[in-house]
């Protein structure tokens, strides 16, 4: 079974707009972090933000916000106000605190395009 | 600046040769790892190494070797044993293996076997 799914392979959003990027992830360890990352056409990987499983509040860094629903497992990325230069592939991934020698699990990433 | 570099950007291989991938961090972190990606595809962990002098299996470790001899130093070889390397190369590293320690990628190199 998949740990990390993100449902959308491709989106296309206008300039200015605000933008939700899904993640929803399956785990059974109560300590687990989630982390987003941007890959633009370059090919390196940037980090955007990180929610700890245990953390009370959503993640927010600038325009980029966590939106976390433990229930629901899911940790979906808004990107506020997008601009051009936020066309990229985004993946989302996860960490668990004990079952797995802590490595990253990855998603299949979404490409996210941004109109003019 | 303090980085992580990686080269070559792009590497041509013939079938049946060795190659190996070059990754340098200078931001004192113990944690490195290497990572396979495919087109359309997500991150595969190949190999990760918690210190020096020590290194672990990831995913997917056949065909793969690497070293760590140095704390800034963490070379990848793609021998001839792997049926399919012609893909991109991520290295990556972070403080530590554990918590909320991000990890900071090079730019990677990216393979093509001919």
């Amino acid at each position: 079974a998949q740990k990390i799914t993100q449902t959308q392979p491709g989106m296309f959003v206008q300039e200015k707009e605000a933008v939700t990027l899904d993640c929803t992830y399956d785990t059974s360890d109560p300590s687990y972090g989630l982390f987003w990352y941007k890959q633009p056409s370059s090919g390196e990987m940037i980090f955007l933000i990180y929610q700890g499983s245990y953390d009370q509040q959503n993640a927010t860094e600038g325009r980029y916000s966590l939106n976390f629903q433990k229930a629901r497992k899911s940790a979906n990325l808004v990107i506020s106000a997008s601009q051009l230069g936020d066309s990229a592939m985004y993946f989302c991934a996860m960490r668990e605190g004990q079952n797995s020698n802590y490595q990253l699990i990855w998603g299949a990433g979404t490409k996210l395009i941004i109109k003019p | 600046d303090g980085g992580i570099t990686q080269s070559p950007k792009y590497l041509f291989r013939k079938e049946g040769q060795n190659v190996t991938l070059s990754c340098e961090q200078n931001l004192n972190h113990d944690a490195m790892y290497w990572y396979r990606q495919d087109p359309g595809q997500g991150l595969r962990l190949i190999y990760y190494s918690q210190i020096v002098n020590d290194f672990q299996k990831g995913d997917i470790a056949e065909g793969y070797s690497v070293s760590r001899e140095k704390k800034e130093s963490f070379p990848l070889t793609v021998t001839s044993a792997q049926k399919n390397p012609t893909a991109f190369y991520l290295c990556a590293s972070s403080i530590s293996v554990s918590g909320r320690s991000e990890q900071f990628f090079g730019p990677g190199t990216r393979l093509t076997v001919l």
